[in-house]
């Protein structure tokens, strides 16, 4: 079964629009570590945040924000004000105890922002 | 710093061949491990090391075998290459502290099997 889900495969907007991936994850561990990766068209990943299951609070980094919430098992990634260069497929990971912390990844979200 | 480098960057197997994919990692991580990406299905967890001497397998690990005789290095050997093996490879480390840490990507291989 899918342990991460990002239900949006692709996202188009334009440049200096907000917009939110969306990230659904499911554990039974009640330890747990969630991450955000973005792959620009390069190819290489980016690590770009870690949080633990203990910590619910929101982060904000720049134009990056990530909102933690537990009860709908979700962690959601907004970028503020877009700009091309946010152009990535953007990966959402789970992380847990049972498989020795391996990273397991959602399919990812393809962004494409547009002048 | 070097950080994770994998070797080759692109290579092209016939069916049948077997290779071994490098990796290296110079930031004496305990924590190394093995991803295939393919289009639309994110990146899976072929094999993963703890450290040196301990493997385990991922999510995807057929036709695939491991060694971590270092703590610097985990190949990644293809035993009898099939097209279905097509894919891009990512190596990983990061320093294995009893939790989940920030994993350092190696630049990837692009493997073509025909």
């Amino acid at each position: 079964a899918q342990k991460v889900t990002q239900a949006q495969t692709e996202i188009s907007v334009v440049e200096k629009e907000d917009v939110t991936l969306d990230c659904v994850y499911e554990t039974r561990d009640t330890t747990y570590y969630l991450f955000w990766y973005k792959q620009p068209p390069s190819g290489e990943l980016v690590f770009l945040i870690r949080r633990n299951s203990f910590d619910e609070q929101n982060e904000i980094s720049g134009r990056y924000s990530w909102n933690f919430q537990k009860s709908t098992s979700s962690f959601n990634f907004t970028i503020t004000a877009s700009q091309v260069v946010d152009s990535a497929v953007y990966f959402c990971a789970l992380s847990e105890a049972g498989n020795g912390y391996a990273l397991n990844f959602g399919k990812g979200t393809s962004l494409l922002v547009t002048p | 710093n070097a950080g994770v480098t994998q070797t080759p960057k692109f290579q092209v197997l016939k069916t049948g061949q077997s290779m071994t994919l490098q990796c290296a990692q110079d930031m004496n991580h305990e924590y190394m491990s093995w991803y295939r990406q393919d289009p639309g299905m994110g990146l899976r967890l072929i094999h993963y090391s703890v450290g040196a001497g301990i493997t385990d397998q991922g999510e995807v690990p057929n036709g695939y075998n491991v060694s971590r005789s270092t703590t610097e290095d985990f190949p990644l050997r293809l035993l009898s290459a099939a097209p279905s093996q097509t894919s891009v490879y990512f190596c990983a480390s990061s320093p294995y502290q009893g939790s989940a840490s920030e994993a350092f990507f190696g630049q990837g291989t692009r493997l073509t099997v025909v």
